[in-house]
């Protein structure tokens, strides 16, 4: 069946850039998502990238997408703090409503 | 303010005793969904709605009713909860359910069966 994976912790130095990596198998997905989840609360939608796009850039945020590989990645430039959280990501199954997410990447920025 | 609100949002219950967890939202949206986190294998979908009337399955719905009686309102519903059960819970909401919308998610109900 369809699966997102994701490593579980990242830890990265403040003014540093970070990247969170996530493989999918669904080849047919036509939307792929990454979401934020601070500390007690529910998910923020960050962004996201369609199939036949290859980077998506949005200020601070980079979004490659390596569909022969099925490689998304999250790229965080200048992390601050304040991006301490999960990051997820998800994938939309092409014919239903259905969604997958990952088991979401724990980062956690040092001062 | 556009939101989505679940209540409660804890609960600690025994094995057996019913109980449903209320999800509403104010943007008049046709799609709403709901999902367990659980450490470790991230969110999994329970239950999704494209609009009044209409639901189905989402990966994981062994345990769960939902329904959806009117297009604000979509009750989780767990008839005979187990400990298995426990976890925390999301729901969300999107404008149509398509993969450009964009999903509204709760603040979450951290459920504990004993």
């Amino acid at each position: 069946g369809e699966d997102v994976e994701q490593s579980l912790f990242l830890s990265v130095r403040e003014g540093d850039s970070s990247v969170i990596n996530c493989t999918y198998t669904d080849s047919s997905s036509t939307y792929l998502y990454w979401y934020k989840q601070e500390p007690g609360a529910g998910l923020q939608l960050l962004t996201y990238i369609f199939s036949n796009m290859d980077m998506k850039q949005d200020q601070r945020l980079t979004v490659l997408l390596n569909k022969k590989d099925k490689h998304l990645s999250l790229r965080i430039a200048d992390t601050q703090t304040g991006d301490s959280a999960i990051y997820f990501c998800a994938e939309s199954i092409v014919g239903t409503y259905k969604y997958i997410f990952g088991t979401g990447t724990r980062l956690k920025v040092l001062a | 303010e556009a939101q989505v609100t679940q209540n409660p949002r804890y609960l600690i219950t025994v094995t057996g005793k019913k109980l449903t967890v209320t999800c509403s939202q104010n943007m008049n949206h046709e799609y709403m969904s709901w999902y367990r986190q659980d450490p470790g294998l991230g969110l999994r979908q329970i239950y999704y709605s494209m609009n009044v009337e209409v639901t189905d399955k989402g990966d994981v719905p062994e345990g769960y009713k939902v329904s959806r009686k009117e297009k604000r309102n979509f009750p989780l519903i767990l008839e005979s909860p187990s400990p298995n059960q426990t976890s925390l819970y999301f729901c969300a909401s999107s404008l149509q359910g398509i993969r450009s919308d964009e999903q509204f998610f709760g603040p979450g109900t951290r459920l504990t069966v004993l």
